[in-house]
């Protein structure tokens, strides 16, 4: 059964540092991956989406990177701003259409 | 505006009270989900339905129901039977069609506490 595992579950940055959020599967054979924002008691902001057979997204500050054959997945913010500040999901689709497997999330602060 | 509707955005029940979610799209999305969120835990998937008048069950639809009697509308019922109901409860929908066909959004949540 896919697990989706995100690392580290809380980080604190000062403003202006590039940061680097990390989600792993353990199934390969996955159909697309997705990243999400969510701001406490919201719903979720899509932030990117991978296709299997694509290697990288990029929008504005943010860049991911998807490596299917390790299962890994990174999610790269530059010069990251208080705004920021979130929880960040990372979520598979093994088959498409089906649903998303996700990550538990890892809680971004950035101090001014 | 094109999006996804929730509501209520809070909501309460005594114990052994049916009740239902409500949500509504306006994105002409061919697939809608339900997932429930839980403190400390990731996003859990209900029911999903890819066409109108057919849905699936997810991983955890124990003491749920659904209809997907209109494209717009994917309405989720919470029953007497769920043992741990109170949760945060999240709507989504995909095109399921077209590029990126399958890329989830997201409607705002309804918090649902049961006492």
């Amino acid at each position: 059964k896919q697990e989706v595992t995100q690392i580290p579950a809380a980080l604190s940055v000062p403003e202006g540092e590039n940061l680097v959020l990390n989600c792993s599967f353990t199934d390969s054979a996955i159909y697309n991956l997705q990243w999400f924002r969510q701001d406490p008691g919201k719903g979720l902001t899509s932030l990117l989406l991978i296709q299997s057979s694509q290697r990288e997204q990029t929008s504005g500050r943010l860049n991911a990177s998807l490596d299917k054959s390790s299962g890994r997945s990174t999610l790269y913010i530059a010069a990251s701003q208080p705004g920021d500040s979130a929880t960040y999901l990372c979520a598979v689709e093994d088959q498409a259409g089906t649903a998303l497997i996700f990550g538990k999330g890892t809680t971004l602060s950035v101090s001014s | 505006d094109g999006g996804i509707t929730q509501s209520p955005k809070y909501l309460f029940r005594k114990e052994g009270q049916n009740v239902t979610l409500s949500c509504e799209q306006n994105l002409n999305h061919d697939a809608m989900y339900w997932y429930r969120q839980d403190p400390g835990q990731g996003l859990r998937l209900i029911y999903y339905s890819q066409i109108v008048n057919d849905f699936q069950k997810g991983d955890i639809a124990e003491g749920y129901s659904v209809s997907r009697e209109k494209k717009e509308s994917f309405p989720l019922t919470v029953t007497s039977a769920q043992k741990n109901p109170t949760a945060f409860y999240l709507c989504a929908s995909s095109p399921g069609q077209g590029v990126n066909s399958y890329e989830q959004y997201f409607g705002p949540g309804t918090r649902l506490t049961v006492t």
